[in-house]
């Protein structure tokens, strides 16, 4: 699966959108991109994954660059419970190829 | 009920001991993962399973066992603990390939301490 890179950390103030980025640039065709996110200690909680297109839902907008080298998760109104880390993942979908997860950009969204 | 449970939650043991955590999930999904995360970093996979029948290696195995006793249930076994394996240990599970929206499903965590 192809290596990611993202920043370590990012602040946001608290309603303003969040916007993260995320390099993938040796990322295959078949390859999707996912977004987690872990609060605190807990398990991670899936966001919104994407091959292509940018997708949308209730969490989160994904906007994945043309070339496909590059993507940003965007949390519209960010609050503070977003504050967490966030975790950045590309593999295939149709495979057993498996989810490796590096180390995240820290979010704090600020007061 | 959380759908992937891991028991205990937290563990403190002492170097030399065998110690086993437990997950069980109620989702159905074949594919089973243990991952290990130490503190200010991501998380690594240790061991996966696709079924019961088979069992997979992930980065960091050495160390470590598993046993995949039923499709709901995945064990990670540390036969003889040291203080390095101070970490904490999450179960996830997935789907099949191709279904759904592909994603993980973690448990909550089980904190290990080694001393």
């Amino acid at each position: 699966d192809a290596k990611t890179t993202q920043p370590t950390s990012m602040d946001c103030a608290e309603g303003r959108a969040a916007n993260l980025p995320c390099n993938h640039s040796t990322i295959s065709g078949n390859e999707y991109v996912y977004w987690y996110r872990q609060i605190h200690s807990q398990g991670p909680q899936y966001i919104i994954h994407g091959l292509k297109n940018n997708e949308t839902n209730e969490m989160a907008s994904l906007i994945i660059t043309e070339d496909r080298k590059s993507s940003t998760l965007i949390l519209p109104h960010a609050t503070l419970r977003d504050t967490a880390v966030y975790y950045c993942i590309v593999r295939a979908f149709h495979t057993g190829n498996q989810f490796y997860f590096g180390t995240g950009t820290s979010l704090t969204v600020i007061p | 009920d959380a759908d992937v449970t891991q028991t205990p939650r937290n563990r403190i043991t002492k170097t030399g001991k065998r110690i086993m955590l437990e997950c069980s999930q109620t989702k159905g999904h074949d594919r089973m993962y243990w991952y290990r995360q130490d503190p200010g970093l991501g998380l690594r996979l240790i061991y996966y399973s696709f079924d019961v029948k088979d069992i997979n290696k992930g980065e960091i195995s050495d160390g470590y066992s598993v046993s995949r006793q039923a499709q709901a249930k995945f064990s990670l076994s540390l036969e003889s603990a040291i203080p390095n394996q101070t970490a904490l240990y999450f179960c996830a599970t997935r789907g099949e390939a191709g279904v759904g929206t592909g994603e993980l499903f973690f448990g909550e965590g089980s904190r290990l301490t080694v001393l």
